[in-house]
C-alpha cells in the first residue's frame, strides 16, 4: 500500500527565508503527487501537482516542487516566504486503483513564519 | 462559481444524537470524499463514492454513514454509534482521470 512520510511536524522560518518542506512516499509505480495548503478552519488548496514530465513543478503563491524518483521524494521550496505562507501543508499521492481514484495524505508540516 | 459547500460551517450535537452534514458540488465531478481531521492530525477517509448510488467504507467507516442519491450531493451522517465525533469534517470531490481532489471549506462538530 502507498504511503506518504512528512518528516518535520513543524517548521519555524523567518520572513523572507528560503523554505523547504519535505515530503517521502511509498508507491510501486509512478504516482500523482500533490501539495495543500490548509489555513486554520478553512478547507485544503491545491498548490500544485506532478502527473508525468518535467520534474520541476511550479504552483500557485511562488511554490515549486521538485520530484525526485530516485529518492522518492517531492518536496516543497519558496525563495522567500511571507507572513501570510502560515499555515499547514500537506503532501499527498495520487493512485488509481479497483477502488477508484485514491489520495493518501501524509501527517502535515505547520509553518510558523517569524517577523 | 464552480466548487464545494458545506454546511453549516459549526454544528453542536447532544451526545446520542445524529447529526447529518451538507456537502454539495457543482464542477460535475463524479467522485465525493468525506474525510474527519483532528487537531495535529492528518486526514482520515471515512466515505468515499466513485459514482451516483455507490459508495465504499474508507478507514474509519465506523459510526458513520452516507447516501448518494445525486450526482452533486454527499451527505454525511455522523451516528451515535461514533464515540468520539468532535473533529473537523472536510467533503472533497474529484474528476475521473485525474485524483485532484477539491474540497470544500470544511464543517466542525463539536459533541456537547
Amino acid at each position: 500500500a502507498q504511503s506518504v512520510t512528512q518528516p518535520d511536524i513543524h517548521i519555524t522560518v523567518s520572513e523572507g527565508a528560503s523554505l523547504e518542506l519535505r515530503c517521502n512516499y511509498s508507491y510501486g509505480a509512478t504516482p500523482y503527487l500533490f501539495w495543500y495548503v490548509q489555513s486554520p478552519g478553512q478547507g485544503l488548496q491545491l498548490l500544485l501537482k506532478y502527473f508525468s514530465g518535467d520534474t520541476l513543478v511550479q504552483g500557485i503563491k511562488g511554490f515549486e516542487a521538485e520530484f525526485k524518483r530516485s529518492q522518492s521524494s517531492f518536496n516543497l521550496r519558496k525563495p522567500s516566504v511571507h507572513w501570510s505562507d502560515a499555515a499547514e501543508y500537506f503532501c499527498a499521492v495520487g493512485v488509481n486503483n479497483n477502488a477508484g481514484n485514491m489520495l493518501t495524505f501524509g501527517g502535515g508540516t505547520r509553518l510558523m513564519v517569524k517577523p | 462559481d464552480g466548487g464545494i459547500t458545506q454546511s453549516p460551517k459549526y454544528l453542536f450535537r447532544k451526545e446520542g444524537q445524529n447529526v447529518t452534514l451538507s456537502c454539495e458540488q457543482n464542477l460535475n465531478h463524479d467522485a465525493m470524499y468525506w474525510y474527519r481531521q483532528d487537531p495535529g492530525q492528518g486526514l482520515r477517509l471515512i466515505y468515499y463514492s466513485q459514482i451516483v448510488n455507490d459508495f465504499q467504507k474508507g478507514d474509519i467507516a465506523e459510526g458513520y454513514s452516507v447516501s448518494r442519491e445525486k450526482k452533486e450531493s454527499f451527505p454525511l451522517t455522523v451516528t451515535s454509534a461514533q464515540k468520539n465525533p468532535t473533529a473537523f469534517y472536510l467533503c472533497a470531490s474529484s474528476n475521473a482521470i485525474y485524483n485532484e481532489q477539491f474540497f470544500g471549506p470544511g464543517t466542525r462538530l463539536t459533541v456537547l
